[in-house]
């Protein structure tokens, strides 16, 4: 399988504390996605890091990308009740269309 | 307009129906694509649609048709399907400038069940 992993499968932290994701795929990519879904909900896209760039940043959102060890991750700083969601992190390749292929999942529960 | 809207919400069908999903963008992107997601489980490519042509067909059993009618409409002509057919099936789209690195637009998705 093509599948990325991704760890921990659950976190749970207080409100207010970072939470870290991390994630780790099998081949060349293109770029790597990391998404957010509520609930069985559709997927919303968080942030996007191509494979040239090492970090990346989107208000309290940063990315890291290791392509030598073929991973990622993502912190989540000063967290919020709304985060509670399920991460996954997307592996892209372009093979005409772009190809993505998701990681397991992070279930992040934040406590108030 | 960045939404993608699908139709219908929920959708439980016999395994003798034949049904459709409907998926649709008015954001001027070129690429289109399913996913299955079951329960507790990331989402698994099934078609991609660039351009209009199928581009990608990850060994989909035939019982699942995709058909991309114009470039804002995508649907998925479901027929003889299995109880374990049954999964969210979302819907995306993204630009599709050739080799570039595009971020896909989900739709909310249909919840599929199959008696």
């Amino acid at each position: 399988s093509q599948q990325g992993e991704e760890d921990p499968q659950a976190l749970s932290i207080q409100e207010g504390e970072n939470a870290t994701m991390n994630c780790s795929y099998k081949t060349s990519i293109n770029n790597l996605q990391w998404y957010r879904q509520n609930s069985g909900r559709g997927l919303v896209h968080l942030i996007l890091i191509r494979s040239n760039e090492r970090e990346k940043h989107s208000g309290r959102l940063r990315v890291t990308l290791d392509t030598s060890k073929k991973s990622s991750s993502l912190l989540i700083t000063a967290s919020r009740a709304a985060d509670t969601a399920s991460y996954f992190c997307a592996n892209a390749r372009i093979q005409g269309a772009q190809k993505l292929v998701f990681g397991q999942g992070t279930r992040l529960t934040i406590n108030p | 307009d960045t939404e993608v809207t699908q139709t219908p919400k929920h959708l439980v069908m016999g395994m003798t129906n034949k049904k459709s999903l409907k998926c649709e963008q008015h954001m001027g992107h070129r690429a289109m694509y399913w996913y299955k997601q079951k329960a507790k489980k990331p989402p698994e490519l099934m078609f991609v649609y660039s351009y209009e042509k199928l581009s990608i067909n990850e060994s989909v059993p035939s019982r699942f048709s995709p058909e991309c009618p114009n470039s804002s409409l995508l649907n998925l002509h479901l027929h003889a399907l299995q109880p374990e057919d049954s999964a969210l099936y979302l819907c995306a789209s993204s630009q599709e400038r050739q080799g570039a690195s595009d971020t896909q637009y989900f739709g909310p998705g249909t919840r599929l069940t199959v008696l």
